[in-house]
């Protein structure tokens, strides 16, 4: 059963406008929520953050935001640049999942230059 | 980059035969993960270990098995290789617990079964 899920398996942006990557949980108890990109034959790369105390995190071109009520969050990429061309993985883990972060399946993401 | 290495980086071999994949790591980290990742299923917690000779299993923990002798070497072993057990094998590290700052992960093993 999977506990995080990302829905789309895939996204195109042209570069310059913004990337916009949903992921939706089912665990009420999930506090701390992350991002990963990762490239083709390298390991997932941490890029970005946010506890469940905030709904909203920044970190130069990435936003993460946060709805609880909603079992929702997503990653704004500001402006997209053909690097951020990625697969993103969203991850949770809450006080009832000990030292487990559940990840989602994934969105491969391609700027178009 | 955080020094983890997983070795080998890719390995074919047969159906029943045991299979020992090694993580290391320079960074003197407490913690450490084997994940696997596989298609509609994201990455998948194994095993993890929290020190020395301490180890716990994570998600999808049955026919892996797992031995941290030192500090820097998290060793993962498949007892008798299935074919389901086919994937990109992810070794990680963290310094502490703290889940705001996540994980540093290795370049990946990709084990076929066959």
């Amino acid at each position: 059963d999977q506990q995080v899920k990302q829905n789309s398996p895939s996204l195109s942006v042209q570069e310059g406008r913004i990337s916009i990557l949903n992921c939706d949980y089912t665990n009420s108890m999930f506090d701390y929520f992350l991002w990963y990109k990762k490239y083709p034959a390298e390991g997932p790369t941490f890029l970005i953050s946010i506890s469940s105390i905030k709904d909203k995190n920044e970190d130069g071109r990435f936003t993460v935001f946060l709805n609880k009520s909603a079992k929702h969050l997503s990653l704004h990429i500001v402006p997209s640049q053909p690097g951020d061309s990625a697969v993103y993985f969203c991850a949770a883990s809450g006080m009832n999942t000990g030292n487990q972060f559940y990840f989602g399946t994934g969105t491969s993401l391609t700027v178009i230059p | 980059d955080a020094g983890i290495t997983q070795s080998p980086r890719h390995k074919v071999t047969e159906t029943g035969t045991p299979v020992t994949l090694r993580c290391h790591q320079t960074e003197n980290h407490r913690y450490m993960y084997w994940y696997r990742q596989d298609p509609g299923h994201g990455l998948r917690l194994i095993h993890y270990s929290y020190g020395v000779k301490d180890t716990d299993k994570g998600e999808v923990s049955d026919g892996y098995s797992v031995s941290r002798s030192k500090t820097e070497d998290f060793l993962l072993t498949l007892e008798s290789a299935t074919s389901s057990q086919t994937s990109v094998y992810f070794c990680a590290i963290s310094e502490s617990l703290d889940r705001v700052s996540g994980y540093t992960f290795g370049s990946g093993t990709r084990l076929t079964v066959v």
